[in-house]
């Protein structure tokens, strides 16, 4: 099924150990975005990419990194883990109309 | 200042009966889009509704409609007949257009939870 996949889909690390997210979609969008979602907060931007060799800064960008080598794949990356990164990370792809296709998530505990 | 502002944590609603849960937006823009998003208890984000900011009816999508009020910058959506189903946490979201027409930070409110009661 056409969409985005999310990989790992729980993950649990120890404080200061780095791990990569993998965000891949199928439906060649232009743009990709990572979201945390901590409960009471909704959805944050982390960074985001309007095309491939792209990316920007979104709201909470501190203790992350992204890479987009490729346009259906976009990378988030965690140097050294902090227990305040616990989250619900999602990716998502938009095309230029409205769509919005978000991946499944990840649940990430640092502990 | 909150670009979009959800005021009910939490809302309760009798099946087969209506409800309204709130969202007032903030925006310079002319050119903007509000969306609606639904989360169960899976986890999964599933789009609902969208109203365009130029679209001068109100969008519907079966049992949801959009009360899109642009003076008071509110975009509240309705939900009619509620269903067990319906019980999940709802968000609501805008798209700003940037100049150049590149659309991206679809900013999301911190959500209500709705619970539909038998």
């Amino acid at each position: 099924n056409a969409g985005v996949t999310q990989t790992p889909k729980f993950r649990v690390l120890k404080t200061g150990q780095s791990m990569t997210l993998l965000c891949a979609q199928d439906m060649n969008h232009e743009y990709m975005y990572w979201y945390r979602q901590d409960p009471g907060m909704g959805l944050r931007l982390i960074h985001y990419s309007v095309g491939e060799g792209t990316t920007a800064k979104g709201e909470v960008p501190d203790g992350y990194n992204v890479s987009r080598l490729k346009k259906q794949n976009f990378l988030l990356g965690l140097e050294s883990a902090a227990p305040s990164q616990t989250s619900v990370y999602f990716c998502a792809s938009s095309s230029t109309r409205y769509g919005y296709t978000f991946g499944s998530g990840t649940r990430l505990t640092v502990v | 200042a909150q670009k979009i502002t959800q005021t009910q944590p939490g809302m309760f609603v009798q099946e087969k009966e209506a409800v309204t849960l709130d969202c007032t937006y903030d925006t310079s823009d002319q050119s903007y889009g509000l969306f609606w998003y639904k989360q169960p208890s899976s986890g999964e984000m599933i789009f609902l509704i969208y109203q365009g900011s130029y679209d001068e009816q109100n969008a519907t999508e079966g049992r949801y409609s959009l009360n899109f009020q642009k003076a008071r910058k509110s975009a509240n959506l309705v939900i009619s007949a509620s269903q067990l189903g319906d019980s999940a946490m709802y968000f609501c979201a805008m798209r700003e257009f940037q100049r150049g027409g590149s659309n991206y930070k679809l900013t999301f409110g911190k959500g209500t939870l709705l619970t539909v009661n038998p």
